[in-house]
This record gives C-alpha cells, structure tokens and sequence, in this order.
C-alpha cells in the first residue's frame, strides 16, 4: 500500500540550530501539507503546496520557517533558528488534486532543548 | 487558528457503551471530513460527507452532516477497545484542510 514517507522520526535539536525536515508523497499526488502538531491539539497547517506552487503559507512563520517542493514531488520543511516552542510533531500529508481526502505520513518529532 | 469547534474535548466510556463527538462551525461547510488518530500514531482518512442532511456507516460507527452544512457528527456504537484514539473532524477540501481540536476517547474495559 502506497505510502507518505517522512524522516527523521525524531529529532532533537538545541534552540538557535537549523533542522529540516523531508516528505516523500504518495506516487501521483499533486497536493503536498505540513502539518504542525501540539500534543492534544488538531493539525493546524503550516504550508500546502499544489505541485510545486505555494497555494497556502498564511500560518506559516516566515521568519525562520521555509518549504519547497521544488520539482513538485518531495518537499523540505525546514526551521532556522529553532526555539524551543517549536517542539511539536510535524506531520506531512498528501492527496489528488480535488480530491479531499489527505493520507498522512507517519511525522517528524521536533524536540528543541 | 482552528475554525470548526469540536465537543467534547475528552470523553470515557466503559467498553460496550456508544460514544458521540459533535462538529460545528459559524459557517456553512462544502464538506466535512473525519480522521482518526491512535495514540502515538498519525491522523487516518475516515470518511468525508458532501450532501446536506448525509448519513454514512463504517461497521459500527455512524456519520452524519447536518441539514445546514454547519455541523456533523460521529457515533460508534458499542465501543470496543480498538476505538481508542482522538476523532479529529476537518473542514474543506483539497484546498483548504482545517482540523478541529478533537475528541479523545478512552474505552474501559
């Protein structure tokens, strides 16, 4: 069964470091999300590109926060400096164009110290 | 910020009685989605509803999109263990994918 590929797993970085993070989408799927994740709270959307355009980076913190799908297949999210807010789980999804339902990769645990 | 408002935030229910997580929103929705995520894992597509007044059943559980497409609900009947896990309702589409905060549900054995 296809899959959204994400890594690392985890990670833990200090404050004022540069991480990245990578995403992988199912074969085919033109919409690619991040996803940033509090523990106990929803999803709330960082970034969505439609291939390798931005479509949505209004929550997105572009001070330190970027993303690019450059050839509209993988995409890299990263964050520099890290602070230590930024410890949640960021997870990735993709889905069809038009289609609503969004298939999620297993996430990257941000850990900053 | 989240735009669908989810209740309740926590729920636990002893194994075999039914459970019911509502979703609403201040606006009217072009669809609803609902995503199941179990502890330590990530968010699961379960079904999304288009139609006003929609009903669809999954086994035991029951989703419903109400007349004026601005709220919708999840029931599962007779909860069993395996239904543990947060129920996260999202508005939108392929666009746009906003999540409520969710419902956590412990079931007792």
């Amino acid at each position: 069964e296809a899959e959204v590929a994400q890594s690392p797993r985890y990670k833990i970085t200090e404050k004022s470091q540069a991480v990245a993070f990578w995403c992988d989408p199912i074969s085919g799927h033109a919409t690619l999300y991040w996803y940033r994740q509090i523990l106990g709270q929803g999803p709330e959307l960082l970034v969505q590109f439609q291939d390798e355009s931005v479509v949505d980076d209004s929550q997105l913190p572009k001070d330190r926060f970027s993303a690019e799908r450059l050839k509209g297949v993988d995409s890299t999210l990263k964050i520099q400096p890290a602070e230590l807010g930024d410890s949640a789980m960021y997870l990735c999804a993709s889905s069809l164009v038009n289609r609503g339902d969004a298939f999620f990769g297993q996430g990257t645990r941000l850990t900053v110290v | 910020g989240q735009q669908v408002m989810q209740i309740p935030q926590y729920q636990h229910v002893q194994e075999g009685e039914d459970f019911t997580t509502y979703c609403n929103s201040s606006t009217t929705l072009s669809n609803i989605q609902w995503y199941k995520q179990r502890p330590g894992g990530h968010p699961v597509f379960l079904i999304q509803l288009v139609k006003s007044g929609e009903v669809k059943k999954q086994k035991r559980l029951t989703f419903q999109f109400g007349e004026a497409k601005k709220n919708s609900s999840l029931h599962i009947t007779a909860t069993q263990t395996t239904d543990v896990g947060t129920y996260f309702c999202a508005k939108g589409s392929a666009r746009q994918l906003t999540f409520g905060s969710g419902t956590q549900l412990t079931v007792l054995p």
